[in-house]
């Protein structure tokens, strides 16, 4: 099994312009998360999803959407990059029921310029 | 609001300490709080999960407590490596499907 991988794992923009990052798990999980990791500010969720075809809002959705058209694949959505959006993100699943066990991906790395 | 905060932020020991590593959280209704290591430029690996009626749990040379009351939870590190090296984090799951993320601990053992 290859867990949580996502896709790309570095990538630069420029402000104004817009990007995908796919997350992709192969444990059936229900349960997918995405997250960004910022110096001296921990982790944030900024959208989740219980189930194919739901999503919900985290603690700073503003600027980011969503998808989860598979259960395996969970996508983020910049439309309009900004420079505050320069962050490490990180994709999580986890079984229904077990929203404290949640496993991670490696994490993209993208700046804003 | 639950806050989840990480004190030190940074710490270096010789080879071969014991360390403790401290997390404080804001709202004591915790389903369960977990431990993290992170290594540059990889995905968090849990440790630890204490369940909240739980006080303390163990694995190997690490031992984690927990006290609600308090709102404190800490990592202990017995007999530290270099391989130790990390950034520790903590997280506490509090919301509905919401862990709060502590900023983390970053770890250096010398050899």
């Amino acid at each position: 099994n290859a867990g949580v991988t996502q896709t790309p794992k570095f990538r630069v923009l420029k402000t104004g312009q817009s990007m995908t990052l796919l997350c992709a798990q192969d444990m059936n999980h229900e349960y997918m998360y995405w997250y960004r990791q910022d110096p001296g500010m921990g982790l944030r969720l900024i959208h989740y999803s219980v189930g194919e075809g739901t999503t919900a809002k985290g603690e700073v959705p503003d600027g980011y959407n969503v998808s989860r058209l598979k259960k395996q694949n969970f996508l983020l959505g910049l439309e309009s990059a900004a420079p505050s959006q320069t962050s490490v993100y990180f994709c999580a699943s986890s079984e229904a029921g077990k929203r404290y066990e949640q496993y991670f991906g490696p994490g993209t790395r993208l700046t804003v310029t | 609001k639950q806050e989840v905060t990480q004190i030190p932020a940074a710490l270096s020991v010789p080879e071969g300490e014991n360390l403790v590593l401290n997390c404080s959280f804001t709202d004591s209704a915790i389903y369960n709080l977990q431990w993290f290591r992170q290594d540059p430029g990889k995905g968090l690996t849990s440790l630890l999960l204490i369940q909240s009626s739980q006080r303390e749990q163990t694995s190997g040379r690490l031992n984690a407590s927990l006290d609600k009351s308090s709102g404190r939870s800490t990592l202990y590190i017995a007999a530290s490596q270099p391989g130790d090296s990390a950034t520790y984090l903590c997280a506490a799951l509090s919301g509905t499907y919401k862990y709060i993320f502590g900023t983390g601990t970053r770890l250096k053992v010398l050899a």
